[in-house]
């Protein structure tokens, strides 16, 4: 089955500066791939997601990278903000509508 | 996310005992997933079903089943087969389509007695 591995699992940067968060996947067949941010108690909410046929997506001031030859995805969050902290989960998915999750990123934002 | 509901927010389990958690959702998804979520984990699959009265097992199923007899609802049991049922439970559904988005419900904790 499908592997994906997050890192790092916990993030500080200061107010403004840039987040880079990366995922990699196991199954060549895999051609979802969402994040979701999660604050302490609440749902996962997905935040951005992209496709293989595209190696880039942005939204604002975030922006995920695809590389299917690597297997590996990233997320990029720049000029970070204190309402940016949260757990940040990466995900793929292959046919089966399965997603298989990361272990999950804690990103600090100190003001 | 909004047309996601699960209940209740909190339950307690107390040994030998079965429990079930609801799961409704009224955005006409046809499919719908149970993870379980433990702290500094992943979500990780329990039981998913892509259709009416059919579902299939996750990666943690052991201790645990399902239902899906009407399209917007999935509850979930935990049994008493299920040794360290204590972590906080997220329903979601999505179009049962490649590629589609999973929307999640706001949870339920399970703590044991």
């Amino acid at each position: 089955g499908e592997n994906v591995e997050q890192h790092p699992s916990t993030l500080s940067v200061q107010e403004g500066d840039s987040a880079v968060i990366k995922c990699t996947y196991s199954d060549s067949a895999s051609n979802y791939f969402p994040w979701y941010k999660q604050e302490l108690g609440k749902r996962p909410q997905l935040i951005i997601d992209i496709r293989s046929n595209v190696g880039e997506k942005k939204d604002q001031r975030i922006a995920v990278t695809l590389n299917k030859t690597a297997k590996h995805f990233s997320l990029h969050i720049t000029e970070t903000q204190p309402e940016d902290s949260a757990v940040y989960f990466c995900a793929a998915s292959g046919s089966n509508y399965k997603l298989t999750f990361g272990k999950g990123t804690l990103l600090t934002v100190n003001p | 996310d909004g047309g996601i509901t699960q209940s209740p927010k909190y339950l307690f389990r107390k040994e030998g005992q079965n429990v079930t958690l609801s799961c409704e959702q009224n955005l006409n998804h046809d499919a719908m997933y149970w993870y379980r979520q433990d702290p500094g984990q992943g979500l990780r699959l329990i039981y998913y079903s892509q259709i009416v009265n059919d579902f299939q097992k996750g990666d943690i199923a052991e201790g645990y089943s399902v239902s899906r007899e009407k399209k917007e609802s999935f509850p979930l049991t935990v049994t008493s087969a299920q040794k360290n049922p204590t972590a906080f439970y997220l329903c979601a559904s999505s179009a049962a389509r490649a590629g589609e988005t999973q929307y999640f419900g706001p949870g339920t904790r399970l703590l044991v007695l």
